[in-house]
């Protein structure tokens, strides 16, 4: 079965500065997804980015990035110039084909201003 | 609708009393699913259904689970003779369709306490 490891049940970053979450993940396959979620204290889980393992190039969205690592298993996401409102648990996530999404245990990210 | 709907948002319970859960998934989405969130955990799939499709129940923990779907609407989650490790916030999530490159739409989820 395919298991996602989060090890940083926490993480504090000043705020302005760049943090990285760590993500490794394990399975058989070759093709999959992978996403990481952003969820407040709303409950509410937001799709910050995703990225497809067949591509080698690595994913950005405006603040966001990741470093995907195929050979290693590893998917971490950098935030870099964090705000405040990037406080949030942080939870990485891989799919393959019809099956349904599987969670890490997650990452608290504090914002210290 | 323009999200994905949950309610009741929170629900106090007595426990061995059972519960209904409803989610309204984002019209057209085609797959839907459940998870269970226990308190600083990570999320634990429970069950998903795929239009008209038999439901993928193999998350769930107990026969206390169950849920239905109509076609593409709504879903009930049914916890029955509720217990307090059932005492989590249950989340819902619709899909376009089921390949693999889709996130999921989450709504906010039902918190539910068993007392």
């Amino acid at each position: 079965a395919q298991t996602v490891t989060q090890s940083q049940p926490e993480m504090s970053v000043q705020e302005a500065e760049t943090v990285t979450l760590s993500c490794t993940y394990d399975t058989s396959e070759s093709d999959y997804y992978l996403f990481w979620y952003k969820q407040p204290p709303s409950r509410q889980m937001i799709l910050v980015i995703r990225q497809e393992a067949y591509k080698q190039q690595n994913a950005t969205e405006n603040r966001f990035s990741v470093n995907f690592q195929k050979a290693a298993k590893s998917f971490s996401l950098k935030i870099s110039d964090s705000q405040l409102g990037d406080a949030a648990m942080y939870f990485c996530a891989y799919r393959t084909g019809n099956t349904p999404l599987v969670f890490g245990k997650g990452t608290r990210l504090s914002v210290i201003a | 609708g323009a999200g994905v709907s949950q309610s009741p948002s929170n629900k106090v319970t007595e426990k061995g009393k059972d519960v209904e859960l409803r989610c309204d998934p984002i019209s057209g989405h085609t797959a839907l699913y459940w998870y269970r969130q226990r308190l600083g955990q990570g999320l634990e799939f429970l069950i998903y259904f795929q239009g008209n499709s038999a439901p993928d129940k193999s998350g769930l923990p107990s026969d206390r689970f169950s849920a239905e779907r109509t076609g593409e609407s709504v879903s009930t989650l049914t916890i029955q003779r509720t217990q307090q490790e059932d005492s989590a916030v249950y989340l819902c999530a619709s899909s376009s369709n089921l390949e693999g490159r889709n996130g999921y739409t989450f709504g906010s989820g039902t918190r539910l306490t068993v007392v």
